[in-house]
């Protein structure tokens, strides 16, 4: 199985902050990746697919880069509603799997 | 737009079986491959598999193989899954999403299941 790590495990920041989060898989997916938002409570939520495209409907604060096995998700300009845990998943092969997730909360 | 709809909290004994189901509306369910993931309390996300209602062909995670069972009702446009032989470890919510070339859009609001004695 395709393991998937994710950096920080936790973040603070503030209202307007730009937020970096990283996502590692142990093996070469290609661009299969996904990154999904979090709220409590809730169902996760898609924001990128295929590494760096944004879902249609989404936030333009939020973009997504890399290949291979490095990855990046980017908040530009945090608002309330990014407060939440960020999970990438990988698709390149079966089983499907997420890192561990990011929670960012407020500073 | 496709949204999913998930049936009702289930409270189930150790040894006993739940099946949950995902009704999809705004699409047919033959049209897309429907994937299930469970989250238990405060953890992350764990992927069970996926089923391509069409053609009725399932993919398992190996750790639930032979445990888990998906299956798809085309007169209704609803998948199901079912897990047997449950613990306490499988206390998690249960939720089914859309696949679409790997990413997966939308989710069903989740079906909390408790196991207990």
């Amino acid at each position: 199985d395709i393991q998937m790590t994710q950096s920080p495990s936790s973040v603070s920041a503030s209202l307007g902050d730009r937020v970096t989060i990283t996502c590692r898989a142990s093996q070469n997916v290609s661009t299969w990746l996904a990154w999904y938002r979090q709220k409590p409570g809730r169902a996760p939520n898609l924001l990128i697919s295929a590494a760096g495209g944004l879902e249609s409907g989404g936030p333009s604060r939020f973009s997504g880069s890399g290949s291979g096995t490095d990855f990046i998700l980017v908040i530009n300009n945090l608002q309330p509603e990014d407060f939440a845990t960020y999970y990438c998943q990988q698709a390149n092969s079966f089983p499907f799997t997420f890192g561990p997730g990011t929670t960012v909360d407020l500073k | 737009q496709v949204q999913l709809a998930q049936s009702e909290t289930e409270v189930k004994k150790p040894g006993s079986s739940v099946m949950v189901s995902c009704k999809a509306s705004g699409g047919s369910i033959n049209s897309f491959v429907v994937n299930w993931v469970r989250q238990a309390p405060g953890q992350g996300l764990e992927w069970l598999g996926g089923i391509i209602p069409l053609f009725n062909k399932s993919t398992y995670a190996q750790q639930f193989q032979g445990r888990v069972t998906f299956t798809a009702d085309h007169s209704t446009s609803t998948a199901y899954m079912e897990l047997t032989g449950l613990t306490s470890e499988d206390t998690a919510i249960y939720y089914c999403a859309r696949e679409t070339s790997g990413s997966l859009d939308p989710w069903g609001q989740g079906t909390l299941v408790s196991v207990s004695s």
